[in-house]
Order: structure tokens, then sequence, then C-alpha cells
């Protein structure tokens, strides 16, 4: 089957980095992406990952190594309004969207 | 990017009771996605609505429970029949940007309580 996994929590400091990992087996491979889900809202597109490597935007990075079927998103200079749900999700062969549980970072004063 | 505006935003039905939830795009778009997200959890694919054509359910949904209209290009909607407490969910549409990595960008979402 297909399995996304990621942590359920995480709690970092403000003014840190954190990173969110997320592992994946999926049938077939066509790219990663990372979203950011505050309480209450819909979630917003954060990155895309289709080659291995580092994607940089900003305070965020996204990684992804296809042979290990691992990704993570890092972020730098918390800020208390990163407080949210981070969602990885893998697109298989046949482009369908395959979600992780969504990771929910805590950011502390 | 796209807009997309959907409603409603919330609503409270009695268990029984039928709600269509609808969503506009601000352009016109081949597909789109009704996911539902209940508490917690992260998002699952109900369906995915083509216009001119039956909706395609993802496994363990239903068109009876979840019936789907597309009459154009820039609109649809999606009714939760006969609810039940165990329907109330966040309900968010979506659908592909045009770019070259067609991430999705989503409705507001249409928060549900059954009671």
């Amino acid at each position: 089957g297909q399995n996304i996994d990621q942590p359920t929590e995480m709690t970092a400091t403000e003014g840190a980095i954190v990173q969110i990992n997320c592992t994946y087996q999926t049938s077939g491979f066509n790219g990663l992406f990372w979203y950011q889900q505050h309480a209450g809202e819909a979630p917003t597109f954060l990155s895309y990952n289709v080659l291995d490597g580092l994607e940089e935007k900003g305070r965020f990075s996204s990684f992804l190594s296809r042979s290990k079927g691992y990704s993570y998103l890092l972020l730098k200079e918390l800020q208390m309004k990163d407080s949210a749900s981070y969602l990885c999700a893998v697109q298989d062969s046949n482009y369908q969207l395959i979600w992780g549980a969504g990771t929910k970072l805590i950011i502390k004063p | 990017s796209a807009v997309i505006s959907q409603k409603p935003s919330r609503d409270i039905c009695q268990r029984g009771t039928s709600l269509t939830i609808q969503c506009q795009v601000d352009s016109q778009v081949t597909m789109m996605f009704w996911y539902r997200q209940q508490p917690g959890q992260s998002l699952t694919l109900i369906a995915t609505a083509n216009q001119g054509s039956e909706a395609t359910y993802e496994s363990g949904f239903v068109i009876d429970k979840f019936p789907i209209s597309r009459p154009n290009l820039t609109f649809s909607t999606l009714t939760v029949s006969n609810m039940s407490p165990e329907d109330s969910s966040i309900y968010l549409c979506s659908v592909r940007g045009q770019g070259d990595t067609g991430e999705l960008f989503f409705g507001e979402g249409s928060r549900l309580t059954v009671l």
C-alpha cells in the first residue's frame, strides 16, 4: 500500500530552526509537496520537490531524496506565526496525491 | 494562482438532512477536487468533479451520499446527503494551479457540524 509518515507534533522555540521529516512509500513518484495549514484555515502551498536536493525559499527549505523515500521541511528563524500544521503530500505514478497526516508545529516564545 | 470561493463557511445541521456546498473558481479549470478533513486528521479525497461527465469517486465514497454537480468550468457543488454526526468535518474544494508544479489551491473550507 501507499504510506506517508511524518511526526504528529513538534515543539520549537521562537528564533530557532526546526526540521520536519517525511518518509514515503508510494506507487511511483511524481513530486512531493509541502503545505502549511493554520488552525481553522485551508492548506496553502509551501514547496515542491521532484528532483533530489534542496530547494530554498526564504526562511523555508525543502529537501528530497528519492532513493531514500525521504523529505524534510526546514524552517529557520522561527516566528510565532509559523505555528501550524505542515502536510507532506506525494504525487504517485497516476498523479494522485497521497497525503500525510500532518505535523502540528508548536512555537514557544 | 487561483482564487476559490466556497460557501457556506460553516453550518450546523440536523441528523438526516442534506447540505449543498458551493465552490466558485476565478478561472476555468478542467478538474475540481473535493476533500474531507475530519478533526485532527489529514485530507481525504472524496471525488474529482469533471465538467461534462460524471464525477469520479474515491474508494469509500459513493454518489448517493455525496452527489456532485459540475455545470461549467468555474463552478461545482458537493451535497452531503442524509447526514449523521460522523459527517461532521471540514469539506474543501480545490483546483490545480496552471504552473509547472501543479500545486493545489484550496477554498476556505466548509465546516459542518451534524447534531
